[in-house]
């Protein structure tokens, strides 16, 4: 069964640095997401990406995050100048189409220290 | 936007028995309804959803309500395995207003009793 792939599957950053988490979702989907999971609270939608530009982002999508479709597989996620508090659990997650199942990678987790 | 609450937190069944667990939404907009399990460090896994135009759908031990009136939906689990110890996610969305990013609950950590 396809599924969505993520890498790393864990990153230690210094606060301030940047950091680069990589997805390549399911081959036929349209639709990607990136959602994030502080330790022990719910999972949280940051932004969704449609015909290679921004769809819908929520208010923790902010000027520090970005994200890319470098070539025809992999979808980014960049975070220009990490904080203590993006120490999550971010996953890549991917859709055929509008109110399709959304189907979510294994996670990258994100320490910042 | 949208808002999810979801009721317990802490659900504790024992083995055989059923669980419900509910949730409410507040955008009348929104129309998708899916349900996530999530075991300890993994991915969250989509279990069921429903959609607007149906108020009831099953899947073996797995059913799910929806009111749109009243705005909440809720997860019935019957038979209650050990294996169905888990966190359990509701979300909505409004997949016609864009493109559809999913509001979660809070979680109810699931534990089946022996």
């Amino acid at each position: 069964e396809p599924e969505v792939t993520q890498t790393p599957s864990h990153q230690v950053t210094q606060m301030g640095q940047e950091v680069i988490l990589r997805c390549v979702p399911i081959s036929n989907h349209l639709y990607f997401y990136w959602y994030r999971q502080i330790l022990g609270q719910k999972v949280e939608f940051l932004v969704s990406f449609y015909n290679n530009e921004i769809s819908e982002k929520s208010e923790i999508f902010d000027d520090q995050f970005s994200v890319e479709r470098p070539d025809g597989s992999n979808f980014t996620l960049k975070i220009r100048s990490t904080k203590l508090e993006d120490s999550a659990m971010y996953f890549c997650a991917s859709s055929q189409g509008l109110g399709h199942t959304i189907y979510f990678g294994e996670g990258s987790w994100l320490t910042v220290v | 936007g949208e808002n999810v609450e979801q009721h317990p937190s802490t659900l504790s069944v024992q083995e055989g028995d059923s669980a419900v667990i509910k949730c409410t939404y507040s955008d009348s907009a929104s129309n998708y309804f899916p349900w996530y399990k999530q075991e300890l460090g993994k991915r969250p896994q989509l279990i069921i959803d429903i959609r607007s135009n149906v108020g009831e759908k099953k899947d073996q031990r797995i059913a799910v309500t929806l009111n749109k009136t009243a705005k909440h939906f809720s997860l019935h689990i019957t038979e209650t395995q050990p294996e169905d110890s888990a966190v359990y996610f509701c979300a909505a969305s409004n997949s016609g207003g864009g493109a559809d990013g999913l509001t979660f609950g809070k979680g109810t950590h699931l534990i089946i009793q022996p």
